[in-house]
């Protein structure tokens, strides 16, 4: 079946520092890739999203790209701050009514 | 615009007891998730609906049932609440184009004493 790896947290960096946080998926077909990100009592929201092969997916600094090839779909920033501290989650989205796959999260703290 | 909202915020039950989370959503979505999160867990889908008067499981469905009566409401029931029910539940709906992308609301902390 369809699956979601992430890597382990809690990942924690100092103001500036560069990020990267890895998934890897596992889906039949062609799916859509999204990180999502949930900010301390909150819900989760969408950060990016990227539906084919090679597009890359961007917002508030992030990005992500959809590598077929490695099945991957690594989120990066160049600068954090200490708002991006959060947990952050990988998904896919295999299409037709089949509900979101989600991976565990990585929980990232960034310090001043 | 209220968007995903979820009642209560917090519930304390005792062993035994029974209680309904309420989620309801104004943006005339079609599909709806009740969604558990634990640590070390992550996010665990629990039933959702693809349509007013659908209900289907999802991956930990077990001690739960859920109503979709009306397309904005999503109920989510406890019949017989048990410790390993202490969680933090979160409803999401999403879709007049498809399952994504999801709202979330801000969730409903349970601790079952």
């Amino acid at each position: 079946g369809n699956s979601v790896t992430q890597m382990e947290g809690p990942v924690t960096l100092s103001e500036e520092a560069f990020l990267t946080i890895n998934c890897t998926y596992t889906a039949t077909g062609y799916p859509s890739l999204f990180w999502y990100v949930q900010y301390p009592g909150e819900g989760l929201q969408l950060l990016l999203k990227a539906t084919k092969a090679d597009d890359k997916g961007s917002n508030k600094g992030f990005e992500a790209t959809y590598r077929k090839e490695t099945t991957s779909f690594h989120l990066e920033k160049g600068s954090v701050q200490v708002s991006d501290s959060a947990v952050y989650f990988c998904a896919l989205e295999s299409g037709g009514n089949t509900p979101l796959v989600f991976g565990k999260g990585t929980r990232l703290s960034v310090i001043a | 615009n209220a968007g995903v909202t979820q009642t209560p915020k917090f519930r304390v039950l005792k062993t035994g007891q029974s209680m309904t989370l309420l989620c309801a959503q104004d943006m005339n979505h079609e599909y709806m998730y009740w969604y558990r999160q634990d640590p070390g867990m992550g996010l665990r889908l629990i039933h959702y609906s693809v349509g007013e008067g659908t209900t289907a499981k999802g991956e930990v469905p077990d001690g739960y049932n859920v109503s979709r009566l009306k397309k904005q409401n999503f109920l989510l029931g406890l019949e017989s609440a048990a410790p390993s029910q202490t969680s933090v539940y979160f409803c999401a709906s999403s879709g007049t184009k498809g399952v994504s992308p999801l709202h979330f609301g801000n969730g409903t902390r349970l601790t079952v004493t």
